[in-house]
């Protein structure tokens, strides 16, 4: 079964600390594509970042990073000195080969307070 | 440039009636997606096309839903007859889906409208 689970329904921080958002999936394909995907209060899903099966590397974009490992089939999103504008809910989804659709977790709540 | 485009951005309904929903796909896309969000459910897609063509329609949750693409930079999602249960979010998302080589590894990254709230009363 495909299968992408968010434990974490809503985290509640303040302004400045670091929090990380966890990510399982369940996968009985090799080649498998894994998202994460921000939804603001405005309601649209902005696209944050994808990242191959084959390429476990962690990657680091400015305040956010994503940590990847096989080993555990998790892909943790980490905020760094969070700021209120991060406040949205985070969705973990999945893609396999030969299938575009999207699995998605149910999403993680981020409040960040000031 | 454009994202994708979706109308309307709100739809309120009485039970009975037929609703349409519309989407734009970002040029150049060749995948088109149609997902339902709930509280309930989640996210779940109920349809996708790729060159205008439905691959998979097993989201879709009975009869009363019909989907089109009649060409490349357009679709609709229509229930008719709409019930409160379908109040939902509606998003349209799309790609541009490749296959590399004679591995069937394929890339591509779902683009999201900014959703139809529709509300059936």
């Amino acid at each position: 079964a495909q299968k992408v689970t968010q434990a974490q329904t809503e985290i509640s921080v303040v302004e400045k600390e670091d929090v990380t958002l966890d990510c399982v999936y369940e996968t009985r394909d090799t080649t498998y594509y894994l998202f994460w995907y921000k939804q603001p209060p405005s309601g649209e899903l902005v696209f944050l970042i994808r990242r191959n099966s084959f390429d476990e590397q962690n990657e680091i974009s400015g305040r956010y990073s994503w940590n990847f490992q096989k080993s555990t089939s998790s892909f943790n999103f980490t905020i760094t000195a969070s700021q209120v504008v991060d406040s949205a809910v985070y969705f973990c989804a999945l893609r396999w080969r030969g299938f575009q659709k999207l699995v998605f977790g149910t999403g993680t709540r981020l409040l960040v307070s000031p | 440039d454009a994202g994708v485009i979706q109308s309307p951005r709100h739809e309120v309904t009485e039970m009975g009636q037929e609703v349409t929903l519309r989407c734009k796909p970002i040029s150049g896309h060749n995948s088109l997606f149609w997902y339902r969000q709930t509280m309930m459910r989640g996210l779940e897609l109920l349809i996708y096309f790729n060159n205008n063509v439905p691959i998979d329609d097993s989201g879709m949750p009975e009869d009363r839903f019909s989907a089109k693409m009649p060409n490349a930079s357009f679709s609709t999602l229509k229930i008719q007859p709409s019930e409160p249960r379908d109040s939902a979010v509606y998003f349209c998302a799309s790609s541009l889906f490749h296959r590399f080589g004679t591995s069937g590894v394929s890339t591509d990254t779902q683009y999201f409208g900014p959703g139809t709230r529709l509300t059936v009363l």
